[in-house]
């Protein structure tokens, strides 16, 4: 089947720091990416949604300029936390969607755990 | 290794009962998420179990067994636009999610 790759899986930063995710599918064109954020114990919320080549689009309360996504080939998203705070520390996970025996279905990547400190 | 087994597809008649199973392995438990999943649309949130047993939601019922590392998502009085992905999750002792591939539920008249 097809395979999101999702890095880092893990990352520790400081307060005021930049960290970026990356998420690739690694053997289909995705279209389009959603990238997401998981509280502990809690479902998965939808940050917003990004097509190759266009703007993404975000979900309500989520900034825009405090998480940039950039959706620059059929390949590659990435999700940039600017000046990152404690209350950033969270879980997020990206999935992406492709054509798999002629359906078109989401992957997800493994998930990045954030900790700012 | 972590691993999380479900069906490809299944069929069910609209009106009707259907069981999805899920079986997962993982590195310690945080608990057991199942998902919808429409052609073409994100995933949308559907129950969690952390502890045994059943948790009923309308028309949806989730069941967890930690013991067996087994759950089952429940539906009834299907109707067509359940024809979805269902997708079943784990997440393990670090907070990464399992992720299963995903059962297929196609629904006829």
């Amino acid at each position: 089947g097809a395979v999101v790759s999702q890095h880092p899986s893990r990352v520790i930063c400081k307060s005021g720091t930049s960290v970026k995710i990356e998420c690739r599918s690694l053997d289909f064109q995705a279209t389009t990416m959603f990238w997401y954020r998981q509280f502990p114990k809690q479902s998965l919320m939808l940050m917003a949604t990004s097509n190759e080549g266009s703007k993404a689009t975000y979900e309500q309360g989520v900034e825009k300029d405090k998480f940039l996504i950039n959706h620059a080939s059929l390949t590659l998203s990435t999700l940039t936390v600017t000046s990152a705070h404690p209350e950033d520390s969270s879980f997020y996970i990206c999935s992406a969607t492709g054509v798999e025996g002629g359906d078109t279905e989401a992957f997800f990547g493994q998930g990045t755990r954030l900790t700012v400190v | 290794g972590q691993n999380i087994d479900q069906p490809t597809e299944m069929t069910a008649t609209e009106g009707a009962i259907v069981q999805i199973n899920c079986t997962y392995q993982t590195s310690g438990f945080n608990g057991l998420f199942w998902y919808q999943q429409h052609a073409g649309e994100a995933p949308t949130f559907l129950s969690y179990n952390v502890l045994d047993g059943l948790e009923e939601k309308g028309r949806f019922s989730s069941f967890l067994s930690r013991s067996k590392g087994y759950s089952y998502l429940l539906l009834k009085e299907l109707q067509m636009k359940d024809s979805a992905s269902y997708l079943c999750a784990a997440m393990d002792s670090n907070y990464q999610l399992i992720w299963g591939a995903g059962t297929k539920l196609i629904i006829k008249p």
